[in-house]
């Protein structure tokens, strides 16, 4: 089956942890993404990569960090330095050729 | 930075009713793609446009790309309740290191009584 994997679907975590949201995708796609999304609300964009090895900050970047050390994975670190971190947080990967992108499953933090 | 205005913020509506959406910009867009996505799901790719003027449509959904590049709209014809979700269009700019980046609009909430 090709397509994008987050996991775990939920998480729950202490305030003042680290927390490492994995996402990893089969599509050969080179670019991939990092969204965040509250309630009612639109999706955000936190990072995103756009080939092996490179990143970019989104709108949103600070209090993460990321690495992109393979095609098929982008994990986002959440860090003990981001105000809010609950939230549904969104990978997605970009198709060139149809200029698209197509979303994971989505992971839930909730921070206690 | 770039906004999308999109309305309106939700909809209830009958089953086999007819529901139009937009979403407008101030800025251009070289892409422009509605998404629907379910509760707790990612979102899901429904259409995508390229070229303005451009109207695609895939089953009861049609969707139209904007003569200016500003603006969108998608309707759905003959609503039914598996068609309940939240809609989000999405504007992409191309080149530059900003290639790919998509802005979304806040959404559109769809409810569908039967």
């Amino acid at each position: 089956d090709g397509g994008i994997t987050q996991s775990p679907k939920y998480l729950f975590r202490k305030e003042g942890q680290n927390v490492t949201l994995s996402c990893e995708q089969n599509l050969n796609h080179d670019a991939m993404y990092w969204y965040r999304q509250d309630p009612g609300q639109g999706l955000r964009l936190i990072y995103y990569s756009q080939i092996v090895n490179d990143f970019q900050k989104g709108d949103i970047a600070e209090g993460y960090s990321v690495s992109r050390e393979k095609k098929e994975s982008f994990p986002l670190t959440v860090t003990s330095a981001q105000k809010n971190p609950t939230a549904f947080y969104l990978c997605a990967s970009r198709d060139r050729g149809r200029d698209t992108q197509y979303f994971g499953p989505g992971t839930r933090l909730t921070v206690l | 930075g770039q906004q999308l205005n999109q309305s309106p913020q939700s909809m209830f509506i009958q089953e086999g009713e007819d529901v139009s959406m937009n979403c407008t910009s101030s800025s251009i867009f070289n892409t422009w793609l509605w998404y629907k996505q379910d509760p707790g799901e990612g979102p899901v790719l429904l259409i995508a446009l390229y070229k303005a003027g451009e109207l695609t449509s895939n089953g009861r959904l049609t969707a139209q790309f904007g003569i200016t590049r500003k603006d969108s709209f998608l309707n759905i014809s003959a609503s039914i309740p598996s068609d309940v979700g939240i809609y989000f269009c999405a504007g992409q700019n191309a080149g530059g290191t900003s290639y790919g980046k998509l802005t979304f609009g806040q959404g559109t909430i769809l409810t569908v009584h039967p």
